[in-house]
């Protein structure tokens, strides 16, 4: 069956120091991938996607994320982490399109900065 | 800008009554809408596939005859909640694709129906 996994419920990060969420997936074939972040009663915010190419992914708010096929993984990273980036962060595939199908989500990733 | 507009944000409605909730896509033609449910603290479960001119797809589990979808144009998808009751209470999502190739779904702000 097809999935993705966050094995983290929960980030805690000092602000200014590197954040790491991470999400690994099981898809057949070249699955497109996908990072979300969703604030407090609000719809999802498209942060960055990974379709083919370079593996090293730059997208919004300076976030980026890393392909990994090996591993099958696609974490999210940021060098240095603001109180603003607290929020509940979804990774989530796509098997087929990246604009047409639908979305196959984690469970998500609460990310908490502390000043 | 927002591309995908939900409305209304927020509802509250009695048991036993209807609510419609509403998905367009402001600058693009949608041809395919797709509903979210999400409980607390938890992630977002697929409820139906819209797809315009046709009947929706429904994923197991998801009552069809109570969440009624509609896609009558290519920028518009409603979802009706009928005969609500509270544990229809949730906070609803749609999202909204093919606006151009480089562009993946764009979601809407969601709506946090409660049913008393």
């Amino acid at each position: 069956a097809q999935s993705v996994a966050q094995p983290e419920d929960q980030v805690n990060v000092a602000e200014g120091n590197p954040l790491t969420v991470k999400c690994t997936y099981s898809v057949s074939g070249n699955p497109y991938l996908f990072w979300y972040v969703q604030y407090p009663n609000r719809g999802l915010q498209f942060l960055l996607k990974y379709i083919t190419g370079d593996n090293l992914v730059k997208g919004s708010y300076g976030f980026e994320a890393e392909f990994n096929k090996s591993q099958t993984s696609f974490h999210l990273k940021k060098p240095s982490a603001l109180v603003s980036d607290s929020a509940l962060y979804f990774c989530a595939v796509s098997p087929r399109s990246y604009n047409t199908d639908k979305l196959i989500f984690g469970t998500g990733t609460r990310l908490q900065v502390f000043p | 800008g927002a591309v995908v507009s939900q409305h209304p944000s927020w509802v509250i409605c009695k048991s036993g009554t209807s609510v419609k909730i509403e998905c367009r896509s402001l600058d693009f033609q949608a041809t395919t809408m797709f509903w979210y449910r999400q409980f607390p603290k938890q992630s977002l479960m697929l409820m139906a596939t819209s797809n315009e001119g046709s009947k929706a797809t429904y994923e197991q589990g998801v009552e069809k005859d109570k969440f009624l979808i509609n896609h009558a144009s290519l920028t518009l998808s409603t979802l009706t909640v009928t005969s609500a009751h509270p544990e229809d209470s949730s906070f609803y999502i749609c999202s909204a694709g093919g606006r151009v190739e480089s562009s993946p779904l764009h979601f809407g702000n969601g709506t946090r129906l409660t049913v008393t």
